[in-house]
């Protein structure tokens, strides 16, 4: 069974601070995505990692995947009250199944 | 509309009754998901179908569960005889083929079987 155990589960931080927010596993992905989730709203995909070692930036944001391709990771610099919610991983395989990470729900306080 | 569109928004039941969950995919998506959200957690994948043919059922919590497509369109979750613990949000999303990656979200059914 693919599993993905994400950490922190919890994360409250003040506004201008970093964070980093790893997800991880046993299992070898062809890719790895990383969504944000709103109360009340579905995931929206932030951005998709493919090649082992692949580092992505999305403005303040920062994905890395793993050089095994087991691991990934979301870097926020200066965080942002607008940055709150859950996030979650999703890993891909050579089919269909995405298999989601557990989350992590962080909030940021101004 | 553009989006994944999922209805009812909110559902509440009684234990023991069936209810069905409808979600409209975004025009020319082939490929469609179901998963189930509970209360501050991850999500746990259900189904999976590529037009209307439903590869893998295997996360399926139980025969209790079933689902099916039409074509390349509407997808309906039934949950016959419902318990307590299947109270969650149950997420739809769909993707233009199951290999480009991005899978777009509906905003849920939320069931709450008392």
């Amino acid at each position: 069974t693919q599993l993905l155990e994400q950490s922190p589960q919890f994360l409250s931080i003040q506004e201008g601070e970093n964070l980093t927010v790893y997800c991880n596993s046993s299992s070898v992905f062809s890719s790895l995505q990383w969504y944000r989730q709103e109360p009340g709203e579905g995931p929206v995909l932030l951005v998709t990692v493919v090649t082992g070692g692949e580092v992505k930036k999305l403005k303040r944001l920062t994905f890395q995947f793993g050089d095994a391709r087991k691991d990934s990771s979301l870097h926020i610099t200066a965080a942002q009250p607008g940055d709150t919610g859950l996030y979650l991983c999703a890993g891909g395989g050579r089919t269909y199944k995405y298999i989601f990470g557990t989350g992590t729900r962080l909030k940021v306080l101004a | 509309g553009a989006g994944v569109s999922q209805s009812p928004s909110n559902k509440v039941t009684e234990k023991g009754k069936d209810v069905e969950l409808r979600c409209d995919p975004i025009s020319g998506h082939t490929a469609l998901y179901w998963y189930r959200q509970r209360l501050g957690q991850g999500l746990e994948f259900l189904i999976y179908f590529q037009g209307n043919s439903a590869p893998d059922k295997s996360g399926l919590p139980s025969d209790r569960f079933s689902a099916e497509r039409t074509g390349e369109s509407v997808s309906t979750l039934t949950i016959q005889r419902t318990q307590q613990e299947d109270s969650a949000v149950y997420l739809c999303a769909s993707s233009r083929d199951s290999y480009t990656g991005e899978l777009f979200f509906g905003e849920g059914s939320r069931l709450t079987v008392l």
